[in-house]
């Protein structure tokens, strides 16, 4: 079956733009997280989605936001870009809730966002 | 607050066994997972611990001890390809996964 899809893969942008990212999990799968990875850091928790409600939400400012489709797609926006966010950015497909069960989530090759 | 201690890096000889140790503090604790990343690529799933003891798959092998909040993954026969960062991951009461920073692991031939 089809992995987690991400888009667009890289992208460039400049200060003070906006962004905006999108996911499409594995058929059937109801949740989506993403996180922030920067070069040697680990991952950060942006939020979760499951059956289009944010089910939490990491200590990230009110620039980052998401949304869930009907259909489980969602997608991810910042808005006033900073040089700070310039990492990428990784969505995570889950059948449950990303912590639920076995906790198993599956990743897609993220989106490498650079900020100039 | 929530927090998950791993090292940061570890270093091992190609054929060798290596422990990557991952001791938490969480509200809540439904069970323990590993990650596996390689350079440029995406986290991919290893194992997941739920109960105390040890799980093993092929070389790779998790254990768990609640009562210590602590586990760890333990890789044997370490093969070049091993070398890659390792993240543990707890599942907490609200359902949300915490994660640790992750452990770089460097395989030397």
């Amino acid at each position: 079956k089809a992995g987690v899809t991400q888009t667009p893969r890289y992208l460039i942008k400049t200060r003070g733009q906006q962004v905006t990212l999108s996911c499409s999990p594995i058929s059937g799968h109801r949740s989506v997280s993403w996180y922030q990875q920067t070069p040697g850091q680990g991952l950060q928790f942006l939020f979760e989605y499951f059956s289009e409600t944010q089910r939490n939400k990491g200590n990230f400012p009110g620039r980052f936001s998401g949304r869930q489709f009907s259909n489980s797609r969602s997608e991810m926006n910042v808005s006033t870009l900073e040089l700070g966010d310039s990492a990428l950015y990784l969505c995570a497909s889950s059948l449950f809730r990303a912590g639920d069960n076995t906790g198993e989530l599956f990743f897609g090759e993220g989106s490498r966002l650079t900020v100039l | 607050g929530q927090s998950l201690e791993q090292p940061s890096e570890v270093t091992a000889v190609e054929g060798a066994i290596v422990q990557i140790n991952c001791t938490y503090q969480t509200s809540g604790f439904y069970g323990l997972s590993w990650y596996q990343q390689h350079d440029g690529g995406a986290p991919t799933f290893l194992s997941y611990n739920a109960l105390d003891g040890l799980e093993e798959t092929g070389r790779f092998s998790s254990f768990l001890s609640r009562s210590d909040s602590y586990g760890y993954l333990l890789l044997q026969e370490l093969q070049m390809k091993d070398s890659a960062s390792y993240f543990c991951a707890v599942s907490d009461s609200n359902y949300q996964l915490i994660w640790g920073a992750g452990t770089k692991l460097i395989i030397k031939p």
